[in-house]
């Protein structure tokens, strides 16, 4: 499975568009790019999944380039309940989900 | 449409006890899979049911076992509790998609 790498940490305000960029230097031809979110006390939850350039849904959009070595995971106007550890996950496997330590990111007032 | 139940919600044992764990998947699904979280860390794959056989295992020991049945609910039971087993443990159903849906965990507290 493809390691990722993502920053521990984003601080933020109510309003902002926050970014979160994830690593991910050898991922395979048949690897998705997946990211989930986590509120305390509560299992994650699926957000967006993309193969490559971009991907939007209802609640996030997910930039990926043409080397997919990277992907962007933006949330637009972010509000406190936004506040949550963000996972960024590369793989082909339908069996297991394999989650790194994540990124907690605070949205302030 | 109830989504993914987990019992009990919190617990407490004792090392070297036995526990069981449960989950209901979100109607509909019919593989469930199990992880662990300890406090800090993303969750950890421990392994993955589909027509009532383990599909597939993460590096977790074999005191680790678990179950589904029919109705496709599951159960993950842990032999001879260690302390480094206190974590929550999350349940995830799907239909063999990449989109799992989470339980909200059992908190598990090992003295």
């Amino acid at each position: 499975l493809a390691k990722t790498t993502q920053p521990i940490s984003m601080d933020s305000y109510e309003g902002q568009e926050v970014n979160i960029t994830c690593s991910h230097n050898n991922i395979a031809t048949n690897d998705y790019i997946t990211w989930y979110q986590q509120f305390p006390s509560q299992g994650p939850r699926f957000i967006i999944q993309g193969y490559k350039t971009k991907v939007t849904n209802e609640v996030a959009s997910l930039f990926i380039p043409a080397d997919r070595k990277s992907s962007t995971l933006s949330l637009p106007r972010v509000s406190l309940s936004d506040t949550a550890v963000y996972y960024c996950l590369v793989g082909d496997d339908d069996y297991k989900l394999s989650f790194g330590a994540g990124t907690t990111v605070t949205v302030r007032a | 449409d109830a989504g993914v139940t987990q019992s009990p919600t919190h617990l407490i044992k004792t090392r070297g006890q036995q526990v069981t764990l449960r989950c209901s998947p979100k109607s509909g699904h019919d593989t469930v899979s199990w992880y662990q979280q300890a406090l800090g860390q993303g969750p950890q794959f421990i392994f993955q049911y589909y027509e009532e056989e383990e599909r597939q295992r993460g590096n977790f020991p074999d005191r680790f076992s678990g179950h589904q049945f029919p109705n496709y609910s599951s159960e993950l039971n842990v032999n001879a509790l260690l302390l480094g087993d206190s974590a929550l443990y999350l349940c995830a159903s799907s239909r063999s998609t990449y989109e799992q849906y989470f339980g909200p965990g059992t908190r598990l507290t090992v003295t």
